[in-house]
């Protein structure tokens, strides 16, 4: 069957240091990979999304970037956080017609 | 570009029924999907339907698509305690790699 991991579970981070969340997919192959982040428990922002290797679509312009280095890993990546960085960045993936998410990590940019 | 709006609270008591309501508006969306969320977790996929369908029954849950006015709903029989969550309605707007639609999420409260 099909996991999705998300590391850490939790962080905080000061403001202006280097950030570097991993998600990875077992049980598929050539998944979509997305990346959101929840703010206050409620709506989700998508932030990117990967179909393939290499492969990246930003959806909002910011200080992160993604990269996809293997077909089931996805990286979200910082140089400098901000403290709107904060939230619970969600990894998911989609095959066909169904997308499940990782259990979340929450950031928090003191 | 896509829409998809549910409203924000929903308060039932234990035993009743939960309807969550949402509408979109992409007409060629394919897949119309309700989530799950609970305190400091992830989203749960809950269920999914094809929009040639217009219902789905998986115990507890009933999904029932209008087609004609865009409009999703979710039903859960004998709502219990462990039914308190965020209820996301979520659709896909075209097939393909396009990213799915999310709607900004209920909070359900069922009393005891």
């Amino acid at each position: 069957s099909q996991t999705i991991h998300q590391w850490p579970a939790t962080l905080v981070q000061p403001v202006g240091s280097p950030l570097s969340l991993e998600c990875t997919v077992e049980g598929t192959s050539n998944p979509n990979l997305y990346w959101y982040r929840q703010a206050a428990g409620r709506g989700l922002q998508l932030l990117f999304y990967s179909v393939g290797i290499g492969q990246i679509s930003s959806e909002v312009p910011q200080n992160l970037s993604a990269s996809r280095p293997q077909d089931r890993q996805f990286i979200l990546s910082s140089k400098k956080l901000l403290l709107s960085d904060s939230g619970f960045y969600l990894c998911a993936w989609r095959a066909s017609g169904e997308q499940f998410f990782g259990p979340g990590t929450r950031l928090t940019v003191l | 570009g896509e829409d998809v709006e549910q409203s924000l609270f929903l308060s039932v008591r234990e035993g009743d029924s939960s309807v969550i309501n949402c509408t979109y508006t992409d007409s060629s969306s394919t897949y119309l999907y309700w989530y799950k969320q609970e305190p400091g977790a992830g989203l749960q996929l809950l269920t999914y339907i094809f929009s040639n369908m217009d219902m789905k029954q998986d115990q507890r849950l009933t999904v029932l698509l209008n087609k004609k006015d865009k409009h999703l709903s979710l039903r859960i029989a004998d709502t219990q305690t462990g039914d308190s969550a965020i209820y996301f309605c979520a659709d896909l707007p075209h097939s393909g790699n396009t990213p799915l639609v999310f709607g900004k999420g209920t909070r359900l409260s069922v009393i005891a």
